[in-house]
């Protein structure tokens, strides 16, 4: 199985700065068709998770454009680029290359300072 | 507008079953692959099973297998998962997710002795 693994696991962010989360996978997540399946869901206090990202860098419809995903192979990144109240959550990366299973990072808890 | 709704969990003892619903509306549901992802109280999440858009297929995370069964009606566009020979550790808020794009808002399963 693809181990995900996030860094960091806890990430204080003063409100309108930017903030970034690591993503790596046990493997190579390119798919024998080109496409690399990683995405990105939030998971806000009290809520279900929300897909912010698919295939490394497309952001869902809604998703403000201050998120961004980045990255190839096996390391990725989230990025925040000016952190806003609503932001507050649980992020995780999961790879849907390498199934079954679907595996996600450990999460990483955005808070602000 | 996508409606995901969840539905069946409860308290049940070790040992038990339940059969979990998810009703679909808001898009053609019979087009579309669809997951369960569960989330244990205060841990991430875990992909627990999918089936594509026709039921032909199917496949399980090793903890549930032989023991937990999806399934789905595209006549009522619903999603079933079948819980036999539960124990303690399935504890945990059970999703429905649409190509894991959209998620429902989840329906609590406890296993107690």
């Amino acid at each position: 199985d693809v181990v995900m693994t996030q860094s960091p696991l806890s990430l204080p962010v003063t409100l309108g700065q930017p903030a970034s989360i690591s993503c790596k996978s046990s493997q190579s997540l390119v798919y024998s068709d080109g496409n690399t399946y990683l995405s990105w869901f939030q998971q806000r206090p009290g809520q279900s998770p929300r897909r912010l990202i698919y295939k490394v860098s497309n952001r869902d419809s809604g998703v403000p454009d201050r998120f961004s995903g980045s990255g190839s192979g096996t390391d990725f990144t989230l990025k925040i680029s000016r952190v806003e109240a609503e932001d507050v959550g649980v992020y995780y990366c999961m790879q849907g290359t390498h199934w079954p299973p679907w595996t996600f990072g450990q999460g990483t808890k955005v808070e602000i300072k | 507008e996508v409606q995901l709704a969840e539905s069946g969990g409860g308290l049940v003892q070790t040992g038990g079953s339940l059969r979990l619903s998810c009703a679909a509306s808001g898009f053609t549901f019979s087009n579309y692959w669809m997951y369960w992802v569960r989330q244990a109280p205060g841990k991430g999440l875990v992909w627990v099973s999918h089936i594509n858009s026709d039921g032909s297929s199917t496949s399980y995370a090793d903890s549930v297998k032989g023991r937990f069964t999806i399934s789905r009606d595209n006549a009522k566009n619903t999603l079933y998962l079948q819980m036999n020979s539960l124990r303690a550790e399935d504890t945990a808020v059970y999703y429905c997710a649409k190509s894991l794009e959209y998620w429902g808002q989840g329906t609590l399963v406890t296993v107690s002795s």
